[in-house]
Order: C-alpha cells, then structure tokens, then sequence
C-alpha cells in the first residue's frame, strides 16, 4: 500500500505547456519534500515545504502544501525539454528519520 | 566534493551468489539510508543508520543485512541473491536532526539477479 499516491504516473506535453502534479495521502506529514531524478542519477531536494498552506516558488516552479499536511502540488509553468525527468515526492512524520516516497511521476517536455 | 558514493554502479549475480554493496560520504553526516527503487514504487526504505553505531530496518528489510562501519560508511550485503532483489540500489546521507532533514543521494547500483 503506498502512503504517499502521486498523480499522473506518466506526462507527455509540449514544451511552453504548463502542468501540475499532485501528491496526495490520508496521512499528515510533519514536513514534505520534492525531488527531481534523472535517469542514471539518483533524486535531488527540489524543496521542502512544512506549514499548512505553504506555497514556494522555484523559478518556473511553484510548490504548495495542503491546509492539512495530507497532500502537495508541484505546477511547472511553460514548461522545458530541461525540466523532463521523475518527480517524486517524499513526506516525513512527526520525529521520525524516515522519509516515505511516493510513486513517481515521469516527465517528459517535448521541443 | 564527491558527495555520496556508490560503489560498483552495475552489477549481475547469480541466484544464492552474495555481495555487498559500498557507500561512502564525506559530508560529515550523521545519519545514512539504504533504499531500493522499483519501476511505479517510488524508494522504499531497506535499512537506516540514525547515527555511527546504530542500524535500524526500513518498510522492506527482508534478505538484506546492513553495517555502519564507521561515521562515513554503511554497506548493505546481500546473503542469497534472489531475482526479487533485481533493482537500482540507492544509498543517501543526511546531517541530522529535523532542522537538517535534507537527504543526498548517490548515484545508484543497478543489480541484475539471474
């Protein structure tokens, strides 16, 4: 059973196209974090985000926590060939020194 | 700066060969994670090592044993390979404590079990 449920799995767009990503659990996460992996690398901390609500902008990159700590979005504006790879997110309860990963989305940014 | 070490990057055993994959940082931390990566199941947690001289199971430690050899090292062995051990294999490290709860990764060890 996978606590953490990403949506879509697969995402196929135009470059210049926006979208978002969704990251959801019926559990509540202390802090929850966005990865981007590339293939043959392993995930690297896009942001963590850790108050209800919290929104952060990465350049054409904007993160937002859910009022309740239960769930993330990632929207990528006008997007890039740059920008394809596997966004994961990862959400850490209370005090404990586990991250959970969700599933993955894979990306991919057509020229 | 290497960061988070891997070491081998590709591997291909038999069924019942054993190994032991190697990971190495140099960031001074605390704590170090063994992960395993399967196509739609995200990473999924093996072994962590909250501090030198700890070790402490994951969601899946089932066939895989760790050892925290020191404040740099933790390896994960691999007794009797199986096919369901086939995976990307990745090892992070993090400072420590919540304020510091940024995880960087190596590059990954891809085993083929055969």
């Amino acid at each position: 059973t996978q606590l953490l449920e990403q949506s879509p799995q697969f995402l196929s767009i135009q470059e210049g196209e926006n979208l978002t990503v969704y990251c959801n659990s019926s559990s509540v996460f202390s802090s929850l974090q966005w990865y981007r992996q590339e293939p043959g690398e392993g995930p690297v901390l896009l942001v963590t985000v850790v108050t209800g609500g919290e929104v952060k902008k990465l350049k054409r990159l904007t993160f937002q926590f859910g009022d309740a700590r239960k769930d993330s979005s990632l929207h990528i504006t006008a997007a890039q060939p740059g920008d394809t790879g596997l966004y994961l997110c990862a959400g850490m309860k209370d005090s404990s020194y586990k991250l959970i990963f969700g599933s993955g989305t894979r990306l991919l940014v057509r020229p | 700066n290497a960061g988070v070490t891997q070491t081998p990057k590709f591997q291909v055993l038999k069924t019942g060969q054993s190994m032991t994959l190697q990971c190495a940082q140099d960031m001074n931390h605390n704590s170090m994670y063994w992960y395993r990566q399967d196509p739609g199941m995200g990473l999924r947690l093996i072994y962590y090592s909250a501090s030198e001289g700890t070790t402490d199971k994951g969601e899946v430690p089932n066939g895989y044993n760790v050892s925290r050899l020191n404040k740099r090292e933790f390896s994960l062995r691999l007794e009797s390979a199986a096919p369901s051990q086939t995976s990307v294999y990745f090892c992070a490290s993090k400072l420590g404590g919540l304020a510091k709860n940024i995880q960087y990764f190596g590059a990954g060890t891809r085993l083929s079990v055969l």
